[in-house]
């Protein structure tokens, strides 16, 4: 069955530093990856998708990677702020018919002011 | 737009009891889903629909129904509430599934407890 590792439960960084999330999965390469932003007591939101023949996608401070070839994408925050602190979680999706998501555990990033 | 509504926000049940959340959303999507989520698990799959009338099950179906009988509803059934149920349930929808690249818009969830 698909598998998919966010290797971090946890992650501290310093203000203005650069937050880098990694997402692993085996087996299949998924059609798409998303990535996705939960604060406390809400529910997830989308910040950014790849899809298998993209290297890299920007979104004002996020950035996304992908390589099929390690079966991994990046996700980097740069010029951090304590309002990015949340817990980050990635999204294998595997196509087909229905469209459902295979999500990671998460990591959760505190940026220290 | 509302967007993604659940109801209750919180709910404490008694093991046996049978109650139903409430999901609906008024983005006129097609595709809408339940999910659990556990501490220490990522999102689980519980059912979904990919349009009124369809239903199928996901990762963890067990001691859970859905209908889908409108689009903009879909309500998730406890038949006889277990204290494993106790857990944070999501709903989501999005335009369409599959190869359409929308991306998945979450309820604010519903946090179960089953004594």
């Amino acid at each position: 069955s698909q598998k998919i590792e966010q290797n971090s439960e946890a992650l501290n960084i310093q203000e203005g530093k650069t937050a880098t999330l990694t997402c692993n999965y085996t087996n299949y390469s998924p059609a798409y990856l998303q990535w996705y932003r939960q604060d406390p007591g809400r529910g997830p939101v989308f910040l950014l998708l790849i899809r298998e023949n993209e290297k890299e996608k920007r979104k004002e401070r996020l950035k996304v990677t992908f390589d099929t070839t390690l079966k991994q994408s990046l996700f980097h925050i740069t010029a951090s702020q304590p309002a990015d602190s949340a817990t980050y979680l990635c999204a294998l999706d595997l196509g087909g018919s229905q469209g459902n998501l295979i999500f990671g555990k998460g990591t959760k990033l505190s940026v220290k002011p | 737009n509302a967007g993604v509504t659940q109801t209750p926000k919180f709910q404490v049940l008694k093991t046996g009891q049978s109650m139903t959340l409430q999901c609906a959303q008024d983005m006129n999507h097609e595709y809408m889903s339940w999910y659990r989520q556990d501490p220490g698990m990522g999102l689980r799959l519980i059912h979904y629909s990919v349009g009124a009338g369809i239903t199928d099950q996901g990762e963890v179906p067990n001691g859970y129904n859905v209908s889908r009988s409108t689009t903009e509803d879909f309500p998730l059934r406890l038949l006889s509430a277990a204290p494993s149920q106790t857990s944070v349930y999501f709903c989501a929808s999005t335009l369409a599934g599959g190869t359409s690249t929308d991306t998945q818009y979450f309820g604010p969830g519903t946090r179960l407890t089953v004594l």
